[in-house]
């Protein structure tokens, strides 16, 4: 059973282009994390979101929290080629319980 | 800024043999775990180590592995009979405390190649 969707699973896009991820579940959260991933390297995290509703900004990227803690984007705005690469999205509970990862959105721009 | 390291970042060894992979979490962290991910797959987890012991682990963590903290610093994770399938990047992760929401922090990965 997948927990969590992340969709599309590619996109290729022109630099300077907008582009949204998503990351849907039917699981509610207690918080959730958007990673990226570049090849042979770990996850780096990103942000985190805790709160329904939550919207964070980094930079070009506007990471949105679901009302009911179920789903989330990330919105880039004028992408440039440095943001390629893996992005994942993984959800957790409270404590210390295990993340639940997506299988990713890989990104590519293009110069 | 602090961070997850582990050791070594590509590992071979031939099917049947034991393997220690090293992690050094972040020094305040109080939670540990490791995860793994087969090539094109998305990450999965293994296990979940507070206080010296093991807090929770998944079916992929059969009485082939063990994670051990044998000092103040060092987290391992050994397989003591590899097989082919066990071939894949394997990432430590950190957090720091029982705060709301569950940060993780992860290192660059052990490649483990089996052949």
């Amino acid at each position: 059973t997948q927990l969590l969707e992340q969709s599309p699973q590619f996109l290729s896009i022109q630099e300077g282009e907008n582009l949204t991820v998503y990351c849907n579940s039917s699981s509610v959260f207690s918080s959730l994390q958007w990673y990226r991933q570049e090849p042979g390297e770990g996850p780096v995290l990103l942000v985190t979101v805790v709160t329904g509703g939550e919207v964070k900004k980094l930079k070009r990227l506007t990471f949105q929290f679901g009302d009911a803690r179920k789903d989330s984007s990330l919105h880039i705005t004028a992408a440039q080629p440095g943001d390629t690469g893996l992005y994942l999205c993984a959800g957790g509970w409270s404590g210390n319980t295990p993340l639940v990862f997506g299988k990713g959105t890989r990104l590519s721009v293009i110069a | 800024e602090p961070e997850v390291t582990q050791t070594p970042s590509h590992q071979v060894t031939q099917m049947g043999q034991e393997v220690i992979l090293r992690c050094v979490p972040i020094s305040n962290h109080l939670y540990f775990y490791w995860y793994r991910q087969i090539l094109g797959q998305k990450v999965e987890f293994l296990v979940s180590f507070y206080n010296n012991e093991i807090s929770e682990k998944s079916e992929i963590f059969d009485d082939q592995f063990s994670v051990e903290r044998p000092d103040g610093s060092n987290f391992t994770l050994k397989i003591r009979s590899t097989k082919l399938e066990d071939s894949a990047m394997y990432f430590c992760a950190s957090k720091r405390g029982t705060s709301g929401y569950n940060e993780q922090f992860f290192g660059p990965g052990t490649r483990l190649t089996v052949l």
